[in-house]
């Protein structure tokens, strides 16, 4: 069975571009998230869906950042326009919403580098 | 408010044991996970526990203390692929996982 799936997995922009990153997850997985690693750091979470709904946003900086989840699968997460502060590893990770230990599967992240 | 506390690196020796502590004080508690992360790769799941009580997994082990707000992860027969960051999450009420900054285990020979 096929992993989260990220793209790119690099990339460098300089700031005040746009940029965006992709994620499938895994098949059948019901709610996705969006998370941003930053050095050193635990991973932060930026949004989550259940199916094609964003059930938490709370953390999402609105002004730059964007995302979708259009037919409850793929995800897009964009940033426009870019800063400095923006560099980090972003992560989308998938799970099955069920009751109980219903453990997120990341994928292996798009690095950003901002200059 | 919500805050995970862990160390921030450890350092062991093949072949031994070594125990990563985390407390926690999150809004609601509804599980807490450990997780493995290699340096530039994703996290990957070790552990999770809901009730008190060790849950044993082969060469790692995670105990919970909901009264104290504590976790630790044990790890036994250390092994060079061991070295990693180890990351606690804490599930709260609303599902989202709150993980702490992490602890940077380095195995030696």
């Amino acid at each position: 069975e096929a992993g989260v799936v990220q793209s790119p997995r690099y990339k460098i922009i300089e700031k005040k571009q746009p940029v965006a990153f992709w994620c499938n997850p895994i098949s059948g997985h019901n709610t996705l998230y969006w998370y941003r690693q930053n050095l050193g750091q635990g991973p932060e979470l930026l949004i989550r869906y259940e199916n094609e709904e964003a059930v938490d946003d709370s953390q999402l900086p609105k002004d730059r950042f964007s995302a979708e989840r259009l037919k409850g699968v793929d995800s897009t997460l964009k940033i426009q326009p870019a800063e400095l502060g923006d560099s980090a590893v972003y992560l989308c990770a998938s799970s099955l919403l069920l009751a109980g230990g219903n453990e997120q599967y990341f994928g292996p992240g798009t690095r950003l580098t901002v200059t | 408010g919500q805050n995970i506390d862990q160390p921030t690196e450890m350092t062991a020796t093949e072949g031994a044991i070594v125990q990563i502590n985390c407390t926690y004080q999150t809004s609601g508690f509804n599980g807490l996970f450990w997780y493995q992360q290699h340096a530039g790769e994703a996290p990957t799941f070790l552990s999770y526990n809901v009730l008190d009580g060790l849950e044993e997994k082969g060469r790692f082990s995670s105990f919970l203390s909901r009264s104290k707000g504590y976790s630790y992860l044990l790890l036994k027969e250390l092994q060079m692929k061991d070295s990693a960051s180890y990351l606690c999450a804490v599930r709260d009420y609303t599902d989202k996982l709150i993980f702490g900054t992490g602890t940077r285990l380095q195995v030696f020979p």
